[in-house]
């Protein structure tokens, strides 16, 4: 089975401040990884994606994602916050193999900003 | 200029009325999906898609139907609302090929059901 978790419900940074949002996932075989953003009455943007390789992953507006195998993390990651980012973050896994249609979503965490 | 997009927005709706929720993309995609997600919480997947005449569910059980008679089309329907139908759901697209192709998200219509 599948699974995703993100263990804080509610991240507070300051801005300038560094920021991470936690999320280890659970998965047979290896993973694909995913973090998407979503802002208010709005759909979800994908910000960035784990296949193979590279075990740190850039990817849009600053953010990063470090993908740790021992631990099964996949942690989000800005060196500087900045106000728009306030937003709601997910994480997802999908399982590498044939047949595994699904993105498995974590329940979200509120990353709040704080000028 | 390529896109996802859904409609209503938004739909306020008494019980029994029966309602279908529109979702189309200009990027050629094959896959599509639907998802439904509470306010706040995350997304379960309701039904899904690998092209024309393909249709699927997810794996939330969902009273709703889907159908895919044009690649670009992906509409959803209640064939009879109930207030247990109240919450979000997001279209997505993707392209065909491999699993680790990212979703690209309509904005969504938020449902409420009377």
């Amino acid at each position: 089975a599948q699974s995703v978790a993100q263990p804080e419900d509610q991240v507070n940074v300051a801005e300038g401040n560094p920021l991470t949002v936690k999320c280890t996932y659970s998965v047979s075989g290896n993973p694909y990884l995913f973090w998407y953003v979503q802002y208010p009455n709005r759909g979800l943007q994908f910000l960035l994606k784990y296949i193979t390789g590279d075990n740190l992953v850039k990817g849009s507006y600053g953010f990063e994602a470090e993908f740790n195998k021992s631990q099964t993390s996949f942690h989000l990651k800005k060196p500087s916050a900045l106000v728009s980012d306030s937003a709601l973050y997910f994480c997802a896994v999908r399982a590498y193999q044939t047949g595994a249609n699904n993105l498995f979503f974590g329940t979200g965490t509120r990353l709040t900003v704080i000028p | 200029e390529a896109d996802i997009y859904q409609t209503p927005r938004y739909l306020v709706i008494g019980t029994g009325k029966k309602i279908t929720l529109e979702c189309s993309q200009t990027m050629g995609h094959d896959k599509m999906y639907w998802y439904q997600q509470d306010p706040g919480m995350e997304l379960h997947l309701i039904h899904y898609s690998y092209g024309v005449n393909s249709t699927e569910k997810g794996d939330l059980s969902s009273e709703s139907t889907v159908s895919r008679i044009r690649t670009e089309h992906f509409p959803l329907t209640l064939e009879s609302a109930r207030p247990s139908h109240t919450s979000q759901y997001l279209c997505a697209s993707s392209e065909m090929g491999a699993s680790y192709n990212e979703q690209f998200f309509g904005p969504g219509t938020r449902l409420t059901v009377l």
